[in-house]
């Protein structure tokens, strides 16, 4: 089983639409979960920090679920400026460890 | 917003030349790491360091590949003898305490 585990799309969606992404890890013992967003040919950039109580950041809900090992992320009204590859990343332990990266989810915003 | 800048922001190398990449992590980082990316994969890790030390480091961070923060504010990565395979986008990221990570823009490395 793969440590990270993303649909790598592309979900193709007209602009207003919400569109939810999902998210396996395999880490029980996993401690930090994030998404981020990656440009074509730039770096990731974080979009939020997922908690276990789940957040919201504007347009944007994420929600972990520990006990099935699953991290989600909704975008509501999308914008054009959504399309990216969205990325989540999970973080064994502690600050000095590296973080996981899934292959990403690929979101295509048509007019 | 500070960022974490990373130069060049692309190097072309000859296959068993040697290459430094650079990075300047924000001031208040305590964690460094460096990740790479092959064209069309996931980022991958390769080391992390703290305290003037490697803490972490992958398969992928052979003896071909060093570290070091000499000055206390460049973080090099160092390939001694690139590889075809070597060819990838780099990028170094930073953190504060219990932070999450944020990604410099990256160097894209070819290997001729």
């Amino acid at each position: 089983r793969k440590e990270v585990e993303q649909d790598p799309g592309p979900f193709n969606v007209p602009e207003g639409a919400t569109v939810a992404f999902n998210c396996t890890y395999s880490n029980s013992a996993s401690q930090s979960f994030f998404w981020y967003r990656q440009d074509c040919r730039k770096e990731p950039k974080l979009l939020m920090s997922v908690y276990s109580s789940g957040n919201e950041d504007g347009r944007f809900t994420a929600q972990l679920n520990r006990a099935s090992q699953y991290i989600s992320l909704l975008i509501r009204d999308s914008k054009l400026s959504d399309s990216a590859t969205y990325l989540c990343v999970v973080g064994p332990y502690s600050s000095a460890s590296k973080i996981i990266f899934g292959s990403g989810t690929r979101l295509s915003i048509r007019p | 917003e500070p960022e974490v800048t990373q130069t060049p922001s692309h190097q072309v190398t000859q296959m068993g030349q040697e290459v430094i990449l650079r990075c300047v992590p924000i001031s208040n980082h305590l964690y460094f790491y460096w990740y790479r990316q092959i064209l069309g994969q996931k980022v991958e890790f390769l080391v992390s360091f703290y305290n003037n030390e490697i803490s972490e480091k992958s398969e992928i961070f052979d003896d071909q590949f060093s570290v070091e923060r000499p000055d206390g504010s460049n973080f090099t990565l160092k390939i001694r003898s690139t590889k075809l395979e070597d060819s990838a986008m780099y990028f170094c990221a930073g953190a504060g305490n219990n932070q999450p990570q944020h990604f410099g823009d990256g160097t894209r490395l070819s290997i001729l």
